[in-house]
């Protein structure tokens, strides 16, 4: 069974506070990750797809990084904002399938 | 309009009715996908169709039939379902169905609840 993790599992952060979370994937067969932002009631939006060990990618204020020999990504949001305020998915894509992590759920009060 | 559309967003049906759901992208892409989000679980690929050929079926019930009659249109027919199959149905699109370079684009979902 293939698992892709992320943590925390919430987060709650001040306006102009950076923040930082995980996902976790098997090391082996990898292809792709991805990265979504999921608004409540609206459909998930893609932020990045990557490819390469040691790629970062930037949006705005959002970053991430991948370590595809380790097994894991991180995803900066510098300076939060109330409209970040969503889940976070990432995607393990492995040969032909692409699994999903259960999200970092974020919160940013003002 | 744009993106992917799907209906309709919400849906209530007893185990024995027969049902289906829609979605429509204007987004050019080949490849279209219906995932399952039950309660506290991860997003679940159900069904892959590239190019209209399924090209995946993740070991999903038969009582869930899916259609996809063009690039632009794929349909999820329900029979018989069970009350454990009450979630969030999602449709995706994307270019082609590499997932390697190829984000998902969402539609917004269709709430389905079993009675």
């Amino acid at each position: 069974i293939l698992n892709v993790e992320q943590s925390p599992q919430s987060l709650h952060v001040q306006e102009g506070d950076s923040t930082n979370f995980t996902c976790s994937f098997p090391s082996s067969n990898f292809y792709a990750l991805h990265w979504y932002r999921w608004e409540t009631a609206k459909s998930p939006e893609a932020l990045f797809v990557m490819t390469l060990n040691g790629d970062e990618k930037k949006k705005g204020r959002i970053s991430a990084t991948l370590n595809t020999k380790e097994g894991y990504s991180y995803l900066y949001i510098k300076g939060s904002q109330p409209e970040d305020s969503a889940t976070y998915l990432c995607a393990f894509h492995n040969t032909d399938k692409l699994i999903f992590g259960t999200g970092t759920r974020l919160q940013v009060f003002p | 309009e744009t993106g992917v559309t799907q209906t309709p967003r919400h849906l209530v049906m007893g185990m024995t009715n027969k049902k289906s759901l829609k979605c429509e992208q204007h987004l050019g892409h080949n490849a279209m996908y219906w995932y399952k989000q039950s309660a506290k679980k991860p997003l679940e690929l159900m069904f892959v169709y590239n190019f209209k050929e399924q090209t995946e079926n993740n070991s999903v019930p038969s009582r869930f039939s899916p259609e996809c009659p063009n690039s632009s249109h794929l349909f999820l027919h329900l029979h018989t379902l069970q009350p454990e199959d009450s979630a969030l149905y999602l449709c995706a699109s994307s270019y082609t169905g590499d997932f390697s370079n190829q984000p998902q684009h969402f539609g917004d979902g269709t709430r389905l609840s079993i009675l």
